[in-house]
């Protein structure tokens, strides 16, 4: 069970759209529709943006977006703010009742 | 809304056990809802699943901990626990409880720093 890869930064200037990618494997992302993405910012718990892929729980922004092909998954930041600046963080079902995270993103606002 | 709490010790020696509770209000233990897990995150890493919990008490561990971790529920006093044995200087790291619902794990501790020194 390996984690799964996301880039380990990406940046952006503020209002433009970044996407950071979460690649994992068949039998974990590639197997279901179950990949979420956690925002952190220092010294803070995980706080849920997107779970099923592509569902925001309420009170998270529209901004945040997700997708699924084969075995990438990808969270969009859509007019990038300053509050955005964090870290990100996949995760997916892999069956069993078991998990993996990815790798994690530091996401810089320019 | 649940909130969940972790606490234990801050300090473990190197061989002996971690020990950490997780205490859950705004919701029960015992309902077949949620799913109850931990996390960790090393100091400046990222998070990694430690293993899980269901109300009937059947547990899933990560592969990689399995033959040191143990997760139990306390259903009288709404709290679930982690158990690590053997702990190394590598298990240093900020410990989180959360709960799951489906395969989401929507809420979480504030996180609990356990540093493994002599």
């Amino acid at each position: 069970q390996s984690a799964l890869t996301q880039p380990a930064s990406v940046s952006g200037s503020p209002g433009q759209s970044i996407t950071i990618s979460c690649t994992g494997t068949s039998s974990d992302v590639g197997s279901y529709n179950l990949v979420s993405w956690y925002q952190q910012h220092p010294a803070k718990a995980p706080k849920l943006m997107i779970y099923e892929g592509t569902i925001r729980p309420s009170g998270v922004s529209n901004r945040f977006s997700g997708s699924k092909s084969g075995n990438t998954a990808s969270l969009t930041i859509s007019g990038l703010q300053a509050e955005d600046e964090a870290d990100y963080y996949c995760c997916s079902y892999a069956g069993s009742s078991t998990y993996v995270f990815g790798t994690g993103t530091k996401v810089t606002v320019l | 809304q649940l909130q969940l709490q972790e606490s234990g010790p801050g300090l473990v020696k190197p061989s002996e056990t971690l020990s950490l509770t997780c205490t859950v209000s705004g919701g029960s233990i015992s309902s077949n809802t949620y799913y109850w897990g931990w996390i960790r995150q090393p100091p400046g890493k990222g998070l990694e699943w430690i293993g899980s919990i269901y109300y009937s008490g059947s547990t899933y561990y990560n592969p990689s901990l399995k033959s040191r971790v143990t997760i139990s529920l306390d259903t009288s006093k709404n709290q679930f626990s982690l158990k690590l044995s053997s702990v190394t200087a590598a298990d240093t790291a900020v410990y989180y409880c959360a709960s799951i619902v489906a395969t989401t794990w929507d809420y979480w501790g504030q996180g609990t720093l356990v540093t493994v020194s002599s």
